[in-house]
């Protein structure tokens, strides 16, 4: 099984700031991980597909780099409405996995 | 614009069987362009995959939970479905279903999720 770790736990950051999360695979899952953000009592929202590319609708603060094992969530100027908690997730046809969770909080 | 919604029972009894069903609006649970799945989340802790269909039936499951998985698809419907069988406390969750993108990945329709407790 592929594991997904992501860190920090939790983030304290203003708004304002730029913000990075970062994800780790146990293996190399090339470029196949996405970025979810889920407030308090909400389905999770895509953010990120294929580790770089941005979905439709969400705003251009949100980016994400890497390939292999190593992947980078940033949102280059945080905004009230994004404090939240964040997930990455691999994928592949056979199997998915989703890291931990980052939580960032004012 | 597409909508999944879950239903199925609140409770469940510890040893039954979990049945849960996810109806697809505004878009055919069909296409080729698409995988269908579950997701779950137990109160407070993060998120965990149970499994994928295709529409022809093709399914893919968690490891962890695959000797007690079923999942099937009913295409005249629209809608698919998860058994998850000799349940226990820690079976209790909100579960979610989702659209999952074939060619480039990434879940990017979900329900609102339902909440399941096994107690007795």
């Amino acid at each position: 099984d592929i594991q997904m770790t992501q860190s920090p736990s939790t983030l304290s950051a203003s708004v304002g700031d730029r913000v990075t999360i970062t994800c780790r695979a146990s293996q190399t899952i090339s470029y196949w991980l996405a970025w979810y953000q889920q407030k308090p009592g909400k389905a999770p929202k895509l953010l990120i597909y294929k580790a770089s590319s941005l979905e439709s609708g969400v705003p251009s603060r949100f980016s994400g780099s890497g390939s292999g094992t190593e992947f980078t969530l940033t949102i280059s100027s945080l905004q009230p409405d994004d404090f939240a908690t964040y997930y990455c997730q691999q994928y592949n046809v056979y199997s998915r996995t989703f890291g931990q969770g980052t939580r960032v909080e004012i | 614009q597409l909508q999944l919604q879950e239903s199925g029972p609140g409770l469940v009894k510890p040893s039954e069987t979990l049945s849960l069903t996810c109806t697809v609006s505004g878009g055919s649970i069909s296409s080729t362009s698409y995988y269908w799945g579950w997701i779950r989340q137990p109160p407070g802790k993060g998120l965990e995959w149970i499994g994928t269909i295709f529409y022809n039936g093709d399914t893919y499951y968690n490891p962890s939970l695959k000797s007690r998985v079923t999942m099937s698809v009913d295409t005249s419907k629209n809608q698919f479905s998860l058994k998850l069988s000799s349940v226990t406390a820690a079976d209790t969750a909100v579960y979610y279903c989702a659209r999952q993108k074939v060619t480039v990945g990434g879940d990017d329709y979900w329900g609102q999720g339902t909440l399941v407790i096994v107690s007795s």
